[in-house]
């Protein structure tokens, strides 16, 4: 059974602050890892993704994948009220049309 | 920015009754998927489909559901004989090509069953 851990939350944080999301995952055989965001009510929509292990960079946010630990991170930088939401993290097999297996995501408060 | 648009935005149903969703996905992108999101829990995946054909399905995806790409341009799930446990949001997704397996997500289409 192919299962995704997230902390369910909610992680609250000041504005300005960091916020690190926590993710791990059984298979192994993933190589393709996901956050998405979602406001409630709404639909995920795709803010990172890392296939090789370390960081990767866009804007304030850092993915940190560790393959060998079967964990991904994510990192806020300067946490904005707007970046409150529903923290989704997904992987796959890396092979086009392969299912993504969600976690059922970390709710992030940020407090202005 | 090319998006996946998907119709009706809410819909309800009786119980028995059979539903059609629809959705547009991106214009180049070669799979495209059904998920499906009850209150309050996980996104779970239903399906994928490239070149006609189902390429990967869950468990959830039964002999209940269908899908087909009709035209060049829609993508639908049918479900025949709703349940009340078929109440939840429905998402289409597309991706690209090979390598490309980032999913872009529909808004969605809420379905109630009563």
């Amino acid at each position: 059974q192919k299962e995704v851990e997230q902390n369910s939350g909610p992680l609250s944080v000041p504005e300005g602050a960091i916020a690190s999301l926590n993710c791990t995952y059984s298979d192994r055989g993933s190589q393709s890892f996901f956050w998405y965001r979602q406001y409630s009510g709404k639909s995920p929509e795709l803010i990172m993704f890392i296939y090789s292990n370390g960081d990767k960079e866009d804007g304030r946010f850092t993915a940190q994948l560790n393959k060998a630990s079967q964990y991904v991170s994510l990192l806020i930088r300067d946490s904005q009220p707007s970046d409150s939401a529903t923290y989704l993290c997904a992987v796959n097999l890396r092979q086009a049309g392969t299912a993504l297996i969600f976690g059922k995501g970390t709710t992030l408060s940020v407090s202005s | 920015e090319p998006e996946v648009t998907q119709t009706p935005s809410h819909q309800v149903t009786q119980m028995g009754q059979e539903v059609i969703l629809r959705c547009v996905p991106i214009s180049n992108h070669l799979y495209f998927y059904w998920y499906r999101q009850i209150l309050g829990q996980k996104v779970e995946f239903l399906v994928s489909f490239y070149n006609n054909e189902i390429s990967e399905k869950s468990e959830i995806f039964d002999d209940q559901f269908s899908v087909e790409r009709p035209d060049g341009s829609n993508f639908t799930l049918k479900i025949r004989s709703t349940k009340l446990e078929d109440s939840a949001m429905y998402f289409c997704a597309s991706s690209g090509g090979s390598r490309g397996t980032e999913a872009f997500f529909g808004q969605g289409t809420r379905l109630t069953v009563v």
